[in-house]
């Protein structure tokens, strides 16, 4: 199937700092990126819809000046955590979505936030 | 708004016990349906998906599912469970229209014993 990465996979920062996240779709080309939050032991939550070349589509609830979506091209968007705290700390999920579905997932990335 | 219930949060069961997950969604229109599986530390994996035609769909790994219209639901199956299929397990829904992120399910956590 298809192939979509993230980087980095794995986190620590201390309050107060900004994290990059990138999601990229390898071997095929998604007009439309999703992110999701997955905390411990429950579902994953979609937080955003990343649409190539257009502004992201925040879900209700997510602050979009703390999590800025930028999707530049079409295999890669990128989620930046601004001023991060310790409450957002979890696990962030990216995937993408070929011209025919399904979507397909990262591997997550996981912040942790001292 | 669509919502995924499944109705167990883990579930225990003996090598080669039958296995069989619920998972019922709640939106009128046209959908597609499909159940991802979570290993431990890794990222999610899809085991199939429904679109249109044939109810009961196969899927990795000796996985089916079969779709009941009537009844809003998409459960899941395997005929004799394997200590690797230790997982956590995802179902999820989107709408047939669009780039539509997917909309999940809390998860069920399937614990195999020897």
């Amino acid at each position: 199937g298809a192939v979509v990465s993230q980087h980095p996979s794995w986190v620590i920062c201390k309050s107060g700092t900004s994290v990059k996240i990138e999601c990229r779709s390898l071997d095929f080309q998604a007009t439309t990126m999703f992110w999701y939050r997955q905390f411990p032991k429950q579902s994953l939550m979609l937080m955003a819809t990343s649409n190539e070349g257009s502004k992201a589509t925040y879900e209700q609830g997510v602050e979009k000046d703390k999590f800025l979506i930028n999707h530049a091209s079409l295999t890669l968007s990128t989620l930046t955590v601004t001023s991060a705290h310790p409450e957002d700390s979890s696990f962030y999920i990216c995937s993408a979505r070929p011209p025919t579905p399904p979507q397909y997932f990262g591997p997550g990335t996981r912040l942790l936030v001292l | 708004a669509q919502s995924v219930s499944q109705h167990n949060h883990h579930v225990i069961l003996s090598e080669a016990a039958s296995l069989e997950l619920g998972c019922n969604y709640s939106y009128g229109g046209t959908v597609n349906l499909f159940w991802y599986v979570q290993y431990p530390g890794q990222h999610l994996q899809l085991l199939l998906k429904y679109f249109s035609g044939d109810p009961l769909v196969k899927g990795i790994k000796g996985f089916e599912a079969e779709f009941i219209k009537s009844k809003f639901s998409f459960n899941l199956r395997k005929p004799s469970v394997q200590w690797s299929d230790t997982a956590e397990y995802f179902c999820a829904v989107n709408r047939n229209s669009g780039n539509t992120p997917l909309v999940f399910g809390k998860g069920t956590r399937l614990s195999v014993i020897a």
